[in-house]
């Protein structure tokens, strides 16, 4: 089993409409979440980063953290063919460790 | 603030060839990373520097990789001799503050080929 499991889709649709990304991981002392938005043929570069449970909100951007399930989310409203990537999610122990555990991307795309 | 500059972009090689990528970090980064990116799956730290030290190389395959950071800035990753599977984009990434895994910055990577 993978540490971390992110369905790799691809998942297209329509301008405007809510995208819904998720990943399940199985280390239960993962602290830092983090998803990276990853362009063709680019690097990643990373979204938003949560610590914990909870969620955090930037611009069309939430992020969601359910420790209990192990579960993670991204969710992108109104999106825009600009958000058409590979999206992926990483998570740490600690916040000063730099092993992060990826997951193997999703790519979307958004048509216009 | 000029990113991290990764070079060649692209290379095809063949098997039992050797290969070398060259990484400049971001001015002023002391952590440089070299990760390997296999299509379809997310990357994986190979090796890890702070300044010119090895603080972690666990995952590299030392007996065909290797690496160095000659000075603490630019870094050079080499292969030999490469096998098919590791066909795969290579990523630098540095860090400023050299621990946080929320602050690393990633090169455009250099997709390998190996045929």
């Amino acid at each position: 089993q993978k540490e971390v499991e992110q369905d790799p889709g691809p998942l297209s649709v329509p301008e405007g409409a809510i995208v819904s990304l998720n990943c399940t991981y199985s280390n239960s002392a993962f602290q830092y979440f983090m998803w990276y938005r990853q362009y063709s043929r680019k690097g990643p570069e990373l979204l938003m980063y949560t610590y914990s449970s909870g969620n955090k909100e930037d611009g069309r951007f939430t992020a969601q953290v359910d420790k209990s399930s192990k579960y993670i989310s991204l969710f992108i409203r109104d999106s825009q063919p600009s958000d058409s990537a590979t999206y992926l999610c990483a998570m740490s122990l600690r916040s000063n460790d730099y092993k992060l555990s990826f997951g193997a991307g999703t790519t979307v795309t958004v048509r216009a | 603030e000029a990113g991290v500059a990764q070079s060649p972009r692209y290379k095809i090689i063949e098997k039992r060839q050797s290969v070398a990528f060259w990484c400049n970090p971001i001015s002023g980064h002391a952590t440089l990373y070299w990760y390997q990116q296999i299509l379809g799956q997310g990357p994986k730290l190979l090796i890890q520097f702070q300044n010119n030290g090895v603080v972690d190389d666990s995952q590299l395959p030392k007996d065909r990789f290797s690496a160095e950071r000659l000075k603490g800035v630019d870094s050079t990753l080499k292969i030999q001799p490469a096998k098919l599977e590791d066909s795969a984009v290579y990523l630098c990434a540095s860090s400023l503050y050299g621990t946080s895994g929320t602050e690393q910055y990633f090169g455009p990577g250099t997709r390998l080929t190996v045929t």
